[in-house]
């Protein structure tokens, strides 16, 4: 079974742009979430979603979005890019239950590199 | 901000030896987590231990949990070259932050395993 999938690894931009990343949950899974890793803040929960709803959200301001479609795949986008949103970010999925419940299965991540 | 805290920051050992890691967090919890990174990598879990568990073992892991101190140790026993790694404990529920479906990382411990 192929594991979670993130595109792209490896994303430069300037600041002020913005920036979508995907993330590919297992066949099957349908919660996905999204965590930011920063040398100073460490890992810190963005949002969750289940069938296309945000069940869960963290404490980032209103330009950290995401979405998820029908197949669960999902989204998410950070808009007006700051320097300090250079991180490691990483979605994780799992059935349908959350870490509540199950275990999380994370991507390889996406690099971003905000210049 | 970060549920809690781990001890040591970093570790050194000789293969062979066994790795303790401890892990201190601060509200009630559903479950706790263990999680291994291999350099700024993706995560992988290791182990989860629910609440209302006090040991739990995994082929060369074994995790202890004591609520009544809010703490968890991770150890590894005969460690390998290849357990070199960054090893974070996640806790989920709990009333911490609101949303309680999510995993807050702890600061996490660089082990070095020295062939």
């Amino acid at each position: 079974k192929a594991g979670v999938t993130q595109t792209p690894r490896y994303l430069i931009k300037t600041r002020g742009q913005q920036v979508t990343l995907s993330c590919s949950p297992i066949s099957g899974h349908r919660s996905v979430s999204w965590y930011q890793q920063t040398p100073g803040q460490g890992l810190q929960f963005l949002f969750e979603y289940f069938s296309e709803t945000q069940r869960n959200k963290g404490n980032f301001p209103g330009r950290f979005s995401g979405r998820q479609f029908s197949n669960s795949r999902s989204e998410m986008n950070v808009s007006t890019l700051e320097l300090g949103d250079s991180a490691l970010y990483l979605c994780a999925s799992s059935f349908g239950g959350g870490p509540l419940q199950e275990t999380q299965y994370f991507g390889p991540g996406t690099r971003l590199l905000v210049l | 901000s970060q549920q809690g805290e781990e001890d040591p920051q970093a570790l050194s050992i000789q293969e062979g030896e066994n790795a303790t890691m401890n892990c201190s967090y601060k509200t009630s919890i559903n479950n706790l987590q263990w999680y291994r990174q291999n350099s700024g990598r993706g995560l992988v879990h290791l182990i989860l231990i629910r609440s209302n568990e006090r040991e739990k073992h995994s082929g060369r892991l074994r995790v202890t949990l004591d609520t009544s101190k809010k703490s968890s140790s991770l150890l590894i026993t005969a460690s390998r070259a290849a357990d070199t790694a960054s090893y974070f404990c996640a806790t989920v529920g709990g009333d911490y932050g609101g949303a309680t479906n999510k995993l807050i990382f702890g600061t996490g411990t660089l082990l070095a395993v020295q062939p």
